[in-house]
């Protein structure tokens, strides 16, 4: 089945981006969508963003001027990119695959069915 | 944006049955997804599409979605149900994915 699994450094310093990426295995990265979803310390769940993997990209408006998802097919992986990153930056982040429909109303809507296990990301100097 | 309220808590003694809810403006104009997260793990996707179950999550776990609430409710609750629940819809007009506040179910 398919697993996913997120890579990147555990470290980031205050005002640099962090950088991250997500390893699929186990199936192939194309007609999917693709997510990023971090969660702080004792917090909730925030969505970033996805991918879809012919490139188009739908962000968080909070986050949007930030983010940047990119995705490379031959090696079966999607990227996060977050720039200018402060404390509140700090979080474990998952990547996970999604999927994007339209209900009986007409209605799109979008889950997200396997999720890799996260890394743990701080932003400290 | 669009908001999705969960109660902080529920406890549940072992065989009962669990309900948590999630609140949000006409959410029963949307389609609602729920995920299980262990502490220390990340979420499952035990409910999708207001009450539609992926393979491998038991039949105790149903949902509902009417007017300005949805809820997942757990049947039989066993101890291995004791987890935080994060009930999520797609708004693509204000924030797309959002992601309600979690609710801590503790089996008592």
């Amino acid at each position: 089945q398919v697993q996913l699994q997120e890579s990147g450094p555990g470290l980031v310093k205050p005002s640099e981006t962090l950088s991250l990426t997500c390893t699929v295995s186990g199936g192939s990265i194309s007609s999917y969508y693709w997510s990023w979803i971090r969660q702080p310390p004792g917090k909730g769940l925030e969505w970033i963003g996805y991918i879809y993997y012919s490139g188009s990209t739908n962000y968080n408006p909070s986050l949007k001027s930030r983010v940047t998802i990119s995705v490379d097919t031959s090696k079966n992986q999607f990227s996060l990119k977050l720039s200018s990153v402060t404390a509140a930056d700090t979080a474990v982040y998952y990547c996970a695959r999604g999927k994007y429909y339209y209900d009986s109303s007409g209605y799109p809507s979008y889950y997200m069915d396997v999720w890799g296990k996260g890394t743990t990301v701080t932003v400290s100097s | 944006s669009y908001v999705l309220t969960q109660p902080p808590s529920v406890s549940v003694a072992p065989g009962k049955t669990a309900r948590i809810t999630c609140g949000g403006n006409n959410i029963g104009s949307k389609s609602v997804h729920w995920y299980q997260q262990k502490p220390g793990q990340a979420p499952v996707l035990v409910i999708y599409y207001d009450s539609d179950r992926p393979s491998g999550i038991p039949e105790r776990f149903s949902g509902s979605n009417s007017g300005n609430t949805a809820t997942l409710t757990i049947s039989r609750v066993e101890a291995g149900d004791e987890a935080d629940y994060y009930c999520q819809v797609w708004d693509s007009s204000s924030d797309p994915g959002v992601f309600g506040t979690g609710t801590k179910v503790t089996v008592l």
